[in-house]
C-alpha cells in the first residue's frame, strides 16, 4: 500500500542557509502533520494542515512555515537554519483532522543537518 | 515537563511469551491514546489506539489497556515475535487537537529468539 513519501531523505546545509521538506500524504488523505525529533527525543509536534488550511499548530519556530497544496502536498520551508535544527523531520497523514478513527500514518522522514 | 511517560528505556523479552510495555500520563485531559512501532531509519508506524471511553481494545496480537483513574496504559504484545523488536512509542492527544501527539521518550524492545 502507497505510504507517506518525504523528500529528500538526507539533507546537509550550513548555518543560515534555507532548507525545503516535502511530503506527499498517502491518497485520499487531506490532513498532513509535521514532526521534528531532535537526537534521542521524543517527536515534537510543529504544525498540521486540513484541507489546505492550517489546523493547529505546536512549537514551530518563528523562521519555519509550512503549506498544504491543492494536491494535497505539503512542505515545510525552515530559513536561518541554525545548528540545533538538525533533526529528524517526520510527515504524517490522516483522513479528515476531527476523526479519531483516523490514526497518523508516518513518513520515513527527512535528516537535516545544519553544519 | 513530560507529560507522557515511558518510564522503562528496554525491555528485554523471550520470543513466545507476552511483552508489557507501560505508559503513564499527567493530563486527565487526554482522551486518545495510541501506540506506535518504530524501527531504526524509519518513520513510526501506527499500531493499536483506544479512547478514554473505553478501557481495553485487541487488534491480533496486541491488546492495550487503559486504566483512567491511574492515568496509566499498557500494551500487551502476545506471543511476542523476534521481529517485533523496535522501539515503542505510547502517544496521547486531545479531542479537538487529535494530530498534535504528545509522545513519551519510547521503550526498546528486544524478543529474543
Amino acid at each position: 500500500a502507497a505510504g507517506v513519501i518525504q523528500s529528500p531523505r538526507h539533507l546537509i546545509k550550513e548555518k543560515r542557509e534555507t532548507a525545503t521538506l516535502k511530503c506527499y500524504p498517502i491518497p485520499r488523505h487531506d490532513t498532513v502533520y509535521w514532526y521534528q525529533q531532535g537526537p534521542g527525543q521524543d517527536p515534537q509536534f510543529l504544525i498540521s494542515f486540513y484541507e489546505k488550511m492550517q489546523s493547529d499548530k505546536g512549537s514551530i519556530p518563528d523562521r519555519f512555515s509550512a503549506q498544504q497544496f491543492s494536491d494535497y502536498h505539503s512542505e515545510l520551508n525552515m530559513s536561518s537554519l541554525e545548528l540545533g535544527d538538525s533533526a529528524l523531520y517526520f510527515c504524517a497523514s490522516s483522513i479528515g483532522s476531527t476523526s479519531y478513527n483516523s490514526p497518523l500514518h508516518f513518513g520515513n522522514g527527512t535528516r537535516l543537518t545544519v553544519t | 515537563d513530560q507529560q507522557v511517560k515511558q518510564n522503562s528505556p528496554s525491555l528485554s523479552v523471550q520470543e513466545g511469551r507476552i511483552s508489557i510495555l507501560n505508559c503513564d500520563y499527567t493530563n486527565s485531559m487526554f482522551d486518545y491514546f495510541l501506540w506506535y512501532k518504530k524501527y531504526p531509519a524509519e518513520g513510526p508506524t501506527f499500531l493499536i489506539s483506544i479512547s478514554s471511553i473505553k478501557d481495553k481494545n485487541e487488534d491480533g496480537r496486541f491488546t492495550v489497556f487503559l486504566n483512567k483513574s491511574a492515568k496509566h496504559l499498557s500494551l500487551h504484545i502476545v506471543p511476542s515475535q523476534p521481529g517485533d523488536s523496535a522501539v515503542y512509542f505510547c502517544a496521547a492527544s486531545f479531542l479537538g487537537s487529535q494530530g498534535n501527539l504528545i509522545f513519551g521518550k519510547g521503550t526498546k524492545l528486544s524478543v529474543k529468539p
